[in-house]
């Protein structure tokens, strides 16, 4: 069991947008801005693609989003291609002493 | 180019003891924290461990705590990962990741292909 928790699978056309969820807590998504989204291809490594809540990396495309509210966070992906099929994880700092990270379940997005 | 080039990883039998290295190249390695991330064959990502960029101070997941012993060499650009009283549940492949902004733990900008821990007798 994650500590973040994403949907298991989404999916949408070419074309179309999808958005997936992290739902976390007080101690963690809901205190700080610190929530990051990465994209991981079959035997890749993971990719950073959305970092604190809504910045993206140089090179990454301005179609994927980032947003949250109260404990929960969301990845938008607008006009879907068929290389944005893959696995996406989010993660945030947890709040406590000492520090660490937490990350979701993983969502499998499905183009469809 | 930032690289990162994990080894170390074997099939160990439980209660084994393993050391994980990554070899860093193309950032200033002493000005930023490092951590290590594995994932279980299928499953989702875990963090493990965290060490800042000084190596003073480390950071550790519940489920490695008392067992596992994150360090760094500043002068030879390295990152290391003792790994001790090893269990099946420690199946995993270990990535060593890097942190974005200097002297931040998180989030991770730069990840390694990662090296390959299998226990079972």
């Amino acid at each position: 069991q994650s500590d973040l928790t994403q949907p298991a699978s989404v999916s949408g056309s070419p074309g179309q947008s999808i958005t997936i969820s992290c739902t976390g807590s007080n101690n963690d998504i809901g205190t700080y801005n610190y929530v990051s989204w990465y994209q991981q291809h079959p035997g890749k490594a993971p990719k950073l693609i959305i970092y604190e809540v809504s910045n993206r990396p140089s090179g990454v495309s301005s179609r994927f989003s980032g947003s949250k509210s109260g404990n929960t966070a969301s990845l938008t992906i607008s006009g879907l291609q068929a290389d944005d099929e893959s696995h996406y994880y989010c993660g945030s700092y947890a709040a406590g002493s000492p520090l660490h990270v937490v990350f979701g379940g993983g969502t499998k997005l499905t183009v469809l | 180019d930032v690289q990162l080039l994990e080894s170390g990883g074997d099939l160990v039998q439980p209660g084994g003891s393993l050391r994980l290295s990554c070899a860093a190249s193309g950032f200033t390695f002493d000005n930023y924290a490092l951590s290590w991330v594995r994932q279980a064959p299928g499953k989702g990502l875990e963090w493990v461990a965290a060490i800042d960029a000084a190596g003073i101070t480390t950071y550790y997941g519940s489920s490695v705590e008392g067992r596992f012993t994150i360090s760094r060499d500043n002068f030879k650009n390295m990152l290391y990962l003792e790994v001790d009283s090893l269990r099946a549940d420690d199946t995993a492949l270990y990535y060593c990741a890097k942190g974005k902004r200097v002297l931040k733990v998180f989030p991770f900008d730069s990840w390694g292909q990662g090296t390959l821990v299998t226990v079972s007798s």
